[in-house]
């Protein structure tokens, strides 16, 4: 079975200070992570994604996750955040297997930024 | 290129009545996925079409059935609608393994 867990529904944090949400998976077969935001009333915007390469990968609006196989997490990360980033943010892994995708996305985290 | 788009935006229905959503994928992408979101939930899998046939289907009853046209745009119908089935249904559409959504449409059943 393929699963994604984020620890924290919610995640308030001041303006221009750090966060970082977190993503965990499980998968018994290689995955693909991405991290997608959704502001209210609107579909996912996608952030960032690993395919394959590089574990630490950059996004759009200043984000960055690392993929960290070992501990099989994807959290994402922004140094400095913004108001704009108030939204809620989906962490999802798509598999491969015997010609057949599978997507699963986590319960989100609605980030709020704190002026 | 004006991404995947859905159509209508927003939907009122009555339990027990039938509606039909549709979804124009991202120029060049062949695959499209359909998705419901129940509010303050993630999205949920319902199913996939590729080359104008199901692919998959995650654990949708048979009420949620769709369709995929030869420009790739997509249908999903959902018959006999329940107030359970009131949520955010989006449209995805992907090239290989990367997945892009549509703004979605509204479904309120009354």
């Amino acid at each position: 079975a393929q699963s994604v867990t984020q620890l924290d529904s919610q995640v308030p944090v001041f303006e221009e200070a750090p966060v970082e949400l977190r993503c965990n998976y499980s998968s018994s077969v290689s995955v693909y992570l991405f991290w997608y935001v959704q502001y209210p009333n609107q579909g996912l915007q996608l952030l960032l994604k690993y395919l394959s390469g590089s574990t630490l990968v950059k996004g759009i609006n200043g984000f960055e996750a690392e993929f960290n196989k070992s501990q099989t997490s994807f959290h994402l990360r922004k140094p400095s955040v913004h108001i704009s980033d108030t939204a809620e943010y989906f962490c999802a892994v798509i598999s491969n297997s015997g010609g057949y995708q599978k997507v699963t996305f986590g319960t989100g985290t609605k980030l709020q930024v704190i002026p | 290129d004006a991404g995947v788009t859905q159509s209508p935006t927003h939907l009122i229905k009555t339990r027990g009545q039938q509606v039909t959503l549709r979804c124009s994928p991202k120029s060049g992408h062949d695959t499209v996925s359909w998705y419901q979101q129940a509010l303050g939930q993630g999205p949920q899998f319902i199913f996939q079409y590729y080359e104008e046939e199901e692919r998959q289907r995650g654990n949708f009853p048979d009420r949620f059935s769709g369709h995929q046209f030869p420009n790739y745009s997509s249908e999903l119908n959902v018959n006999a609608l329940l107030l359970g089935d009131s949520a955010l249904y989006l449209c995805a559409s992907s090239w290989l393994n990367e997945q892009y959504f549509g703004p979605g449409t509204r479904l309120t059943v009354t």
